[in-house]
């Protein structure tokens, strides 16, 4: 069984669109966060929740907009795409006071 | 605000030789936890290590190894006897011990090419 799984694995649309990439996780663990890869490869924080509640904003266009059902639930909306929305995200959960983070296996999005 | 160096953007060794991955931070904290993650080609996030820093003992898992320097905020990740299947990119990474955020903090990441 998946630990942490996203859908869906690529997303490939147009500049303008609004699109939508959930995410899950069957570990019981209490926080959920959202990074970013880009083209270079580097790996960013961009949104955390811990038992539903925001904790993590980092310096995000307010056309992201995570939002968590319950506590195994992040999913990842974002509007108005744009060209430098293209990167891999990432999905991951842990405990807040305990580690590793465990990682899905990322979505791939695409903006032409 | 802590920070996280990969000064190696690629590296390469021959399969079965050692190799070693460098990481340095800052941090002006005293507990916190280090990781090394490895993303193959495939994109998944493999936890491959972690480091208490509160523990003197480097962490071991297998083939992999660390060298934590606490005093000189170095933690590079030492590859024993490569295989074919070790070639990705390494990510060193920095988690806070306290505090409610537990975010990790990337480094740049280094890209491991495996020689036959």
């Amino acid at each position: 069984d998946t630990a942490v799984s996203q859908t869906p694995k690529y997303l490939v649309t147009q500049m303008g669109n609004d699109k939508s990439i959930k995410c899950e996780q069957n570990l019981g663990h209490d926080t959920m966060y959202w990074y970013k890869q880009d083209s270079k490869k580097f790996l960013k924080i961009m949104f955390s929740y811990n038992n539903k509640e925001l904790i993590i904003n980092e310096t995000v266009p307010n056309r992201f907009s995570p939002k968590s059902p319950d506590k195994a639930h992040l999913n990842l909306h974002i509007n108005s795409l744009e060209l430098g929305d293209s990167a891999v995200y990432f999905c991951a959960s842990s405990h807040l006071r305990d580690q590793p983070q465990h990682f899905g296996d990322g979505t791939r999005l695409s903006i032409l | 605000a802590q920070t996280v160096t990969q000064s190696q953007p690629e590296m390469s060794v021959q399969e079965a030789e050692t190799v070693t991955l460098s990481c340095t931070y800052d941090t002006s904290e005293s507990d916190y936890y280090l990781f090394w993650y490895k993303q193959p080609p495939s994109r998944q996030m493999i936890l491959v290590i972690r480091q208490e820093a509160y523990k003197q003992q480097n962490a071991t898992e297998n083939r992999f190894s660390v060298n934590f320097q606490k005093a000189a905020k170095s933690f590079s990740l030492k590859i024993s006897d490569s295989q074919l299947g070790d070639a990705a990119m390494y990510f060193c990474a920095y988690r806070t011990y306290s505090g409610n955020t537990g975010k990790l903090i990337f480094g740049q990441g280094t890209t491991l090419q495996v020689k036959p």
